[in-house]
């Protein structure tokens, strides 16, 4: 079964410094992940997603991730934090076998603040 | 080209009664996925239709039900209503032109309290 991990419900920066949310995944089969970001009272927009193309997956807003294989991780990071980053952030993964079960399984989301 | 929109954005309800909430989806987007969001649980997976038919099915008892209309719009209902069911419900489409890589598009979402 397929599962995320997000460590970290509440991650607080100061505003210019280093983005880091952790992501880890849990699969059986070669997996499709995705970040995907909230803000406050609006839907879920996407922010990046691994297709197995390349490593190193840039986003929109520059935020990037790295897909690492043997630490089943994709953290999401952003060189330098901006006070309109503030949201909620969440990956998810969708198994990349065969079949209709195409569902995406979803981490419990991290909440990040950015302070002046 | 517009985006996903769902109707309607709050809703209040009482205990035992139904809701019907819709989505229409962003405009040659056949696929249609609905979830719950609530801040203990998370992102739970409802229910995913593509042209009428349904595809998955989440971990929700039979009184969460949905359906898809020929012009790919979708309905969820939930009936009798309880607390436990005040949630954001958030109904995303896509496209499946790209498989399992597929993107799926998020609406604002139907904020659902049950009193």
């Amino acid at each position: 079964a397929q599962s995320v991990t997000q460590l970290g419900s509440h991650v607080s920066v100061s505003e210019g410094a280093l983005v880091l949310l952790r992501c880890n995944y849990s699969s059986s089969v070669p997996p499709y992940l995705f970040w995907y970001v909230q803000y406050p009272n609006q839907g879920l927009q996407l922010l990046l997603k691994y297709t197995s193309a390349a490593t190193l997956v840039k986003g929109i807003n520059g935020f990037e991730a790295e897909f690492k294989k043997s630490e089943t991780s994709f953290h999401l990071t952003k060189p330098s934090a901006h006070m309109s980053d503030a949201a909620e952030y969440f990956c998810a993964v969708r198994s990349g076998g065969a079949g209709n079960n195409r569902k995406l399984i979803w981490g419990l989301g991290t909440s990040l603040a950015v302070n002046p | 080209k517009a985006g996903v929109t769902q109707t309607p954005r709050y809703l209040i309800k009482t205990r035992g009664q139904q809701v019907t909430l819709s989505c229409s989806p962003i405009s040659g987007h056949r696929s249609v996925s609905w979830y719950q969001q609530t801040p203990g649980q998370g992102l739970q997976f409802l229910f995913e239709y593509f042209s009428e038919t349904q595809r998955n099915k989440g971990n929700f008892p039979g009184r969460f039900s949905g359906r898809q209309f020929s012009n790919s719009r979708s309905e969820m209902n939930v009936s009798t209503l309880e607390l436990g069911d005040s949630a954001l419900y958030l109904c995303a489409s896509s496209s499946l032109t790209s498989g399992a890589t597929d993107t799926q598009y998020f609406g604002p979402g139907t904020r659902l309290t049950v009193l």
